[in-house]
């Protein structure tokens, strides 16, 4: 069982529509991180939230931490077919031990 | 730069090999950490360490060693091989805490053992 349940586990949309994934869990984290990473590399950190309840944007992209720290949410607005990847979303449970979820695989067709 | 460096790209066992996985970062990071990734689980830390002479254990440390005599250098040995531990390798390292600093990763390293 994941720390860190993902969903969808796959999503594949059109060029220009919005999307929503989701990272939850029965845990409080003291900060969570969105990574996405590309086939062949390590994953690339797209940012960290540590407030409940916090909103952070970059460029079309929006992330929230829930207010209770269990869960987080990534929200793509006019999807582009460079945002196709694995989001990965992490917890800091402790301060250094990192639970990764298993991931949302996009697909953003032209 | 270089940033974090992972040797090989590519690698292929047979049950009971042993074997070195190298990783060295070049941004005087104190926190280094190993994960594997497999399909369906996302990446799961193996071992970490916050500093030289420093290591401890992650969530699926089993078959793995680490040490940590510089900075730079987090090399991850497998002393007997077997294909469970079949996967992808990702070193990364951060200045602070993985939580709160940034972590850069490695290209990985991927490990087949038949």
């Amino acid at each position: 069982t994941q720390l860190l349940e993902q969903s969808p586990q796959f999503l594949s949309i059109q060029e220009g529509e919005n999307l929503t994934v989701y990272c939850n869990s029965s845990s409080v984290f003291s900060s969570l991180q969105w990574y996405r990473q590309e086939p062949g590399e390590g994953p690339v950190l797209l940012v960290t939230v540590v407030t409940g309840g916090e909103v952070k944007k970059l460029k079309r992209l929006t992330f929230q931490f829930g207010d209770a720290r269990k869960d987080s949410s990534l929200h793509i607005t006019a999807a582009q077919p460079g945002d196709t990847g694995l989001y990965l979303c992490a917890g800091d449970a402790r301060g250094d031990d990192m639970r990764f979820g298993a991931g949302t695989r996009l697909t953003v067709k032209p | 730069n270089a940033g974090v460096t992972q040797t090989p790209k590519f690698q292929v066992l047979k049950t009971g090999q042993s074997m070195t996985l190298q990783c060295a970062q070049d941004m005087n990071h104190e926190y280094m950490s190993w994960y594997r990734q497999d399909p369906g689980m996302g990446l799961r830390l193996i071992h970490y360490s916050v500093g030289a002479g420093i290591t401890d254990q992650g969530e699926v440390p089993n078959g793995y060693n680490v040490s940590r005599s510089t900075t730079e250098d987090f090399p991850l040995r497998l002393l007997s091989a077997a294909p469970s531990q079949t996967s992808v390798y990702f070193c990364a390292s951060s200045r602070g805490l993985a939580g709160v600093d940034t972590q850069y990763f490695g290209p990985g390293t991927r490990l087949t053992v038949l």
